[in-house]
């Protein structure tokens, strides 16, 4: 079980809108840790999106947007394509326990 | 880019030990290094990081059984973890942590390099 709560799958037709909700709590999102975001394609290592709630890593499409509102994060895909579809990752810190944390996945399916 | 290497089975109770090279990109130049592995029960888990004048945090679900290390003049960063048993088999990555923050307990940041990955199967 991932101290970050991530739906285990979401899709989408191609052109739509996405949103992928990361859950945390007071001692990780919450406390003002940052949100990183990560996209993993099959057979693949994870590929940084989002760094630091909202900021677009570099090469990084602008249909791709973070956000974090209290003990949350979301990633917002827009104008979904096929290359799209993959495995997404939130990621922070948890002062209690000390460590990064990810979330478990979400497994984004473009109809 | 980051490449990891080392042995791809590992006997349970023995230790698991690899190695990542870096190229392109000096290990000394203000980045933490890490490690972070993938299981199909745990999903991934950030192992560790140390910086290359060797300072070091760990996960502490590991810590009583692993070490990082730096050395500069090979321009590489590796792993040991110790009295493996099967949970450990895994995909393990080795990364370059981006927008790092470290004080006297705490390292935060991101990881924005990956090695391609490596299965290391714990099993006899």
């Amino acid at each position: 079980q991932s101290v970050l709560t991530q739906p285990p799958s979401v899709s989408g037709a191609p052109g739509q809108r996405v949103l992928i909700p990361c859950s945390g709590s007071r001692t990780n999102i919450g406390a003002g840790y940052e949100v990183h975001w990560y996209q993993q394609l099959p057979g693949a290592a994870p590929k940084v999106l989002i760094y630091a709630n909202d900021d677009r890593y570099s090469g990084v499409p602008d249909r791709f947007s973070g956000s974090r509102s209290g003990t949350s994060a979301s990633l917002v895909i827009t104008g979904l394509q096929g290359e799209d579809e993959a495995e997404y990752y939130c990621q922070s810190y948890d002062n209690s326990l000390s460590t990064w944390v990810f979330g478990g996945g979400t497994k984004l399916t473009v109809l | 880019q980051l490449q990891e290497s080392g042995p791809g089975l590992v006997k349970p109770s023995e230790t698991l030990s690899l190695s990542c090279d870096v190229s392109g990109y000096s290990v000394t130049k203000g980045y933490y290094w890490g490690w972070i592995r993938q299981s199909p029960g745990k999903g991934l888990e950030w192992i560790g990081s140390i910086y290359h004048n060797g300072i070091t945090f760990y996960n502490p679900s590991f810590k009583s059984r692993v070490t990082i290390s730096v050395d500069t003049s090979k321009n590489q960063f590796s792993l040991n973890l110790i009295s493996v048993t099967a949970a450990d088999t895994a995909v393990y990555y080795c990364a370059r942590v981006g927008g790092a923050y470290a004080d006297r307990t705490v390292l935060t940041g991101y990881c924005d390099y990956w090695g391609p990955g490596t299965l290391v199967t714990v099993s006899s």
